[in-house]
């Protein structure tokens, strides 16, 4: 079956950096835009982030433009998240989801994986 | 950026009973509206696409309607699995800038 697994999460200080995995299975990989979604404790959903199945095309949230960096490596149906200069703000379980619709546009989220959790605090 | 919102924040219902949940946009997204239904703990899940095609697996007592600036989300019979936060997502830009509604709490009456 379709499965997203997240790592990376933890703790991290205010301006430090953490690089968020997630590992794709039951799925051609390769084939498909994937997503990061955050969801800070208590809140409702903020897209982050996507890249195209190549990795051609990249687009960021404005929140979190200049200091994330989504990549992939199809070769290991692997996504990645590349978190730099983070803010208290960033806090939130971040989600990897695969992003599909009609015509091979990335218009939904579907499924997600279970979630890692970034804390930024001192 | 296109801004969704969601009513009412919270809305109590009672098993057997139907719920509607309503989102609304601040420009016409056409029909390119997403429902996800999220249980405490858990990842959202895929109810809806295309304002009305329900996704796969999804329970037929779950239907969505509208378009341009309105939707609805109608579940006809709650059942006990039902009770969860529920959020609407548009899509409608190119390159795409996603936003999603601040969700409708549905809980048991």
């Amino acid at each position: 079956q379709v499965q997203l697994v997240e790592s990376g999460g933890g703790l991290v200080k205010p301006g430090g950096s953490l690089r968020l995995s997630c590992a794709a299975s039951g799925f051609t990989f390769s084939d498909y835009y994937m997503s990061w979604i955050r969801q800070a404790p208590g809140k409702g959903l903020e897209w982050v982030s996507y890249i195209s199945s190549s990795s051609s095309y990249t687009n960021y949230a404005d929140s979190v433009k200049g200091r994330f960096t989504i990549s992939r490596d199809n070769a290991k149906n692997s996504l990645y998240l590349q978190m730099n200069s983070l803010r208290a703000e960033d806090t939130a379980v971040y989600y990897c989801a695969r992003a599909v619709g009609n015509l091979g546009r990335p218009n939904w989220f579907d499924p997600w994986g279970q979630g890692t959790l970034v804390t930024v605090s001192s | 950026e296109i801004v969704m919102t969601q009513s009412p924040a919270t809305l109590s219902v009672s098993p057997g009973e139907r719920a509607t949940l309503s989102c609304r946009a601040s420009q016409s997204v056409s029909s390119n509206l997403a429902w996800y239904q999220q249980k405490p703990g858990q990842a959202p899940r895929l109810l809806i696409y295309g304002a009305s095609t329900r996704a796969t697996g999804i329970p037929a007592r779950f239907s969505g309607s509208g378009s341009g600036t309105e939707f609805t989300l109608t579940i006809s019979s709650l059942q006990s699995e039902d009770f969860a936060v529920y959020y609407c997502q548009q899509y409608n830009n190119w390159p795409p800038k996603y936003t999603f509604g601040q969700g409708t709490k549905l809980e048991i009456k």
